[in-house]
C-alpha cells in the first residue's frame, strides 16, 4: 500500500497569500495517478486536480499541481476567503488507492 | 446534472451487516467507474473500493477486504455495497462517487451527500 504523507499539517495563512501544500508517497505513483481534493465542514470532497496537474471542470487557475513519482504540490496562488478548507491528496495508479491524512489551511 | 444519492445507513451491532445502495442519475452509469469512500467522525477521507464501468474489476481497501463486496446493476443504475461482519471502526460516513472521465483510470470526481453508518453496541 501507498502511504501519502501531507504537510504541513495546517497551513496559517491571510487571503491574498500564496498557498503551497506537499504530498509525499511512500513510493512511486503509477503514471502520475495522483490527486487533490477540497473538503469544507459538512460537504463532500471537490475533486480539484488530476493526473497531478490538470485542473478539473470548472476549477479556478489560481489552483495548480505539479510533481512526479513521489513528490507533489499543490499551489494555491492567491488565497480567496472560499478556499480556506481542507485539502487531500490521493493516488488511484496504485491498489489499494490512498489518501494523504490532509492539510487544513485556515485564516491566519 | 449527475446526482448520486446514497441510502442504507443506520445503526448497526458489532458483527451485523448493512447494505448501502446509491441511485445514480443524470449520466450514462455503465460508462463510468465508481467509488466508496468513508470518513470517520473528526477524520479525514479513506478510500474503501472501486468498481470498474463493466463491473468486472473490483478493488478494495485492506481494511475492508474479505468483508465488503461493491458491486452495481446498471440496468438500475445502482451501486451497492455489502458490508459483513461490522466493527465498531467502520463506523463513518459512506459516500459514493463517480470516475472522472468515463472508461477507467479516473479518480472520484462527483460525489453524493452520504449516508451515515454508527457500528455500537
Amino acid at each position: 500500500e501507498i502511504v501519502l504523507t501531507q504537510s504541513p499539517g495546517t497551513l496559517s495563512l491571510s487571503p491574498g497569500e500564496r498557498a503551497t501544500l506537499s504530498c509525499r508517497a511512500s513510493h512511486s505513483i503509477t503514471s502520475n495517478f495522483l490527486a487533490w481534493y477540497q473538503q469544507k465542514p459538512g460537504q463532500a470532497p471537490r475533486l480539484l486536480i488530476y493526473g497531478a496537474s490538470s485542473r478539473a471542470t470548472g476549477i479556478p487557475d489560481r489552483f495548480s499541481g505539479s510533481g512526479s513519482g513521489t513528490d507533489f504540490t499543490l499551489t494555491i496562488s492567491r488565497l480567496e476567503p472560499e478556499d480556506f478548507a481542507v485539502y487531500y491528496c490521493q493516488q488511484y495508479g496504485n491498489s489499494p488507492q490512498t489518501f494523504g491524512q490532509g492539510t487544513k489551511v485556515e485564516i491566519e | 446534472q449527475v446526482q448520486l444519492v446514497e441510502s442504507g445507513g443506520g445503526v448497526v451491532q458489532p458483527g451485523k451487516s448493512l447494505r448501502l445502495s446509491c441511485a445514480a442519475s443524470g449520466f450514462t452509469f455503465s460508462r463510468y467507474g465508481m467509488h466508496w469512500v468513508r470518513q470517520a467522525p473528526g477524520k479525514g477521507l479513506e478510500w474503501v473500493a472501486v468498481i470498474w464501468y463493466d463491473g468486472n474489476n473490483k478493488y478494495y481497501a485492506d481494511s475492508v477486504k474479505g468483508r465488503f463486496t461493491i458491486s452495481r446493476d446498471n440496468s438500475k443504475n445502482t451501486l451497492y455495497l455489502q458490508m459483513n461482519s461490522l466493527r465498531v471502526e467502520d463506523t463513518a460516513v459512506y459516500y459514493c462517487a463517480r470516475d472522472a472521465l468515463s472508461g477507467s483510470g479516473s479518480p472520484p470526481a462527483d460525489w453524493g451527500q452520504g449516508t451515515p453508518v454508527t457500528v455500537s453496541s
